[in-house]
């Protein structure tokens, strides 16, 4: 069965301080992997995808980079932190095609506080 | 280009009510449509998904049928429990790798 881990659980951090996080996906090949932010009481915003190592397209920066180093992992970082960087970051991933497994799942998240 | 609205903002229900979360869509590839839900704290989790043979979904009482002819996929269920208070999600599937959501329907049901 496949899996999907997030790490950090969860994080606090100082304005202009790095950060990275990162997500991998076990017991699936060459999924498409996406990164969303979601604000405290806002809506899910897509910043990056993936449909192969080393191919990041990005949705939405919000001053934030996107790599995929290996087939199963994902990593989002930056070298600055800003405040409005707070929030739940997602993790997702999708089978590339299919008529009955065109869905996306979602990892359990790392949420973020900036200070 | 491609697209998805769904009822934003707060709904509230009383215990009992039919609910009902509208959702239609825009697409230029044959659609997959999907409704998550969002409970507080956690992570989107999928609740339903429209399927190629016209088949109705249904899970935990939710259904949902996709009209190609009113490029919808509206959410309901007959009778609202205290525990589907939740952050629905619409999404939209448009071609290969290209994932849509809406604003998010907060619902809560009151008793």
């Amino acid at each position: 069965a496949q899996t999907i881990h997030q790490w950090p659980v969860a994080e606090i951090k100082a304005v202009g301080s790095p950060l990275s996080l990162g997500c991998t996906i076990k017991g699936k090949s060459s999924p498409n992997l996406y990164w969303y932010w979601q604000a405290t009481g806002g809506t899910l915003q897509q910043l990056f995808y993936s449909i192969t190592v080393g191919q990041v397209e990005s949705v939405v920066q919000l001053n934030l980079s996107a790599s995929r180093p290996k087939d199963d992992q994902f990593i989002l970082s930056t070298e600055k932190l800003l405040l409005s960087h707070s929030g739940f970051y997602l993790c997702a991933w999708s089978l590339v095609w299919g008529n009955n497994y065109a869905e996306q799942f979602f990892g359990p998240g790392t949420r973020l506080t900036v200070l | 280009g491609d697209s998805v609205t769904q009822t934003e903002g707060l709904v509230t229900l009383t215990e009992g009510l039919p609910v009902m979360l509208n959702c239609t869509y825009q697409s230029t590839y044959s659609p997959f449509l999907f409704w998550y839900v969002q409970h507080l704290n956690e992570a989107p989790k999928l609740l339903l998904k429209s399927f190629t043979d016209n088949k109705r979904p249904e899970h935990q009482g939710f259904h949902a049928t996709l009209h190609k002819s009113s490029s919808s996929f509206h959410l309901q269920k007959s009778s609202a429990q205290l525990s589907d208070s939740a952050l629905y999600y619409c999404a939209l599937r448009a071609g290969y790798q290209n994932f849509y959501f809406g604003k998010g329907t907060s619902l809560t049901v009151i008793p």
